[in-house]
């Protein structure tokens, strides 16, 4: 059975606190993702990576740095926590489709960290 | 670029009767079709997916939804709701071109009267 786990499912932190988010896959998918979930906003992707060491930037990386120094790992870093930031975050990861020949770039998703910045 | 419509956030419907959620989508290019769902306090998972073939296409749940290119439209459906369908549902789409990303539609929350 095919896992993404997030390290916790709800966070509680204060303004200013470095807050580090964790997931971790079984699948040896090569990319990862990091999204915010928030209601009326369906899903904004923060940043992604496609390889070892590798990322970019989605839609809304502002306040939001990412790490990435094993494969089944995607960390993502909130340097200095603000009150706009609580969320739910999700993370999943997906198979290339350069190296796996699938057409589609189907996402297999965590349980969500529920955060909240105070 | 492209986007993903959810015309409806909110869909109530009673126990056994028939729903629509309905997703429109915007695309200069070919694209594939998702429709994830979440249910409470959990992540995302496949409901289904349009790659290719007929354009209806049925998932998991009792869950179908029907490819309209021509009114780029890919509306889910199912014949009689359980309370158990409760939940959140997304429709996604990502470009033929894409080597990764998913573009995701703002959600229509179901909920199930008894």
């Amino acid at each position: 059975d095919v896992k993404v786990t997030q390290s916790s499912r709800y966070l509680v932190k204060r303004t200013g606190e470095k807050v580090f988010l964790e997931c971790v896959q079984d699948m040896d998918h090569e990319n990862m993702f990091w999204y915010r979930q928030d209601p009326g906003l369906g899903l904004r992707l923060i940043y992604f990576s496609y390889d070892v060491k590798m990322k970019e930037k989605g839609d809304i990386p502002e306040g939001y740095s990412v790490s990435r120094e094993k494969k089944e790992r995607f960390s993502l870093i909130l340097e200095s926590a603000s009150t706009n930031q609580t969320s739910m975050y999700l993370c999943a990861s997906s198979l290339s489709r350069w190296t796996s020949g699938r057409a589609d770039n189907e996402q297999f998703f965590g349980p969500g960290t529920r955060l909240t910045v105070l | 670029a492209q986007s993903v419509t959810q015309l409806d956030s909110q869909v109530p419907v009673f126990e056994e009767a028939p729903v629509e959620l309905r997703c429109n989508y915007s695309s200069s290019v070919s694209v594939y079709l998702f429709w994830y769902v979440q249910y409470p306090n959990q992540g995302l998972q496949l409901l289904l997916k349009y790659l290719s073939g007929s354009t209806l296409v049925k998932g998991i749940n009792g869950f179908e939804a029907e490819f309209n290119k021509s009114q780029t439209s890919f509306h889910l459906r199912k014949p009689s709701v359980h309370i158990s369908d409760t939940a959140e549902y997304f429709c996604a789409v990502t470009p033929y071109s894409s080597a990764s990303k998913i573009i995701f539609g703002s959600g229509t929350r179901l909920s199930i009267r008894p």
